[in-house]
């Protein structure tokens, strides 16, 4: 079946530092591939998506692109600031089946 | 608009009570899911609402779980009697129309088990 690994947390990071949260996954066809933010408090909130292998999904800084010959959609951003410290969970959806996510990665950013 | 709204936002309950947690859906939004972060694993389906039916419940853990939609507009989850392994987070998204590109989550409750 369809799964995703994501690597352990938490991550603590200085401001401006570069982050990199890996993810990793296993399907069937063609998986649209999200990554998914939790700010304390708050609810799931759809951060980027890529729909296709070698689409590049962006947003608030971040970029993930979708790498279908290493099965991969890591998260990147250059320069984090502490505004960014949530939890984030990378996911798939094999078209009309549910959302699959990873276990989530803790991120602390301190001024 | 308005969110998704669940509530509550914390419930502490002892084993072997009930528990019924509540999901309004954005207005318009045909389809309702209910999802559950056990402490430290994945976020897990439960299970898919499409106005009042049940489309797809695979995920639901056993028949101590229940789900309801009645009208199609707001749904209700309920477990009966709750077990210490039912602690968690339990989230719940809606959208338009059934797609992969993104639901709409709420807070999530959580719910404690003691």
């Amino acid at each position: 079946g369809n799964s995703v690994t994501q690597m352990e947390g938490p991550v603590t990071l200085s401001e401006e530092a570069f982050l990199t949260i890996n993810c990793t996954y296993t399907a069937t066809g063609y998986p649209s591939l999200f990554w998914y933010v939790q700010y304390p408090g708050e609810g799931l909130q759809l951060l980027l998506k890529a729909t296709k292998a070698d689409d590049k999904g962006s947003n608030k800084g971040f970029e993930a692109t979708y790498r279908k010959e290493t099965t991969s959609f890591h998260l990147e951003k250059g320069s984090v600031q502490v505004s960014d410290s949530a939890v984030y969970f990378c996911a798939l959806s094999g078209g009309n089946t549910p959302l699959v996510f990873g276990k989530g990665t803790r991120l602390s950013v301190i001024a | 608009e308005a969110g998704v709204t669940q509530f509550p936002s914390h419930s502490v309950i002892e084993k072997g009570q009930t528990v019924t947690l509540r999901c309004d859906p954005i207005s318009g939004h045909d389809n309702l899911y209910w999802y559950r972060r056990v402490m430290g694993k994945e976020i897990k389906f439960l299970l898919h609402f499409v106005k009042e039916s049940k489309q797809d419940e695979s995920g639901m853990p056993n028949n101590r779980f229940l789900a309801e939609r009645t009208g199609g507009t707001y749904s209700t989850l309920k477990v009966q009697p709750a077990e210490l392994e039912d602690s968690g987070v339990y989230f719940c998204a809606s959208s338009q129309v059934h797609q992969h590109y993104g639901y709409t989550f709420g807070s999530g409750t959580r719910l404690t088990v003691v």
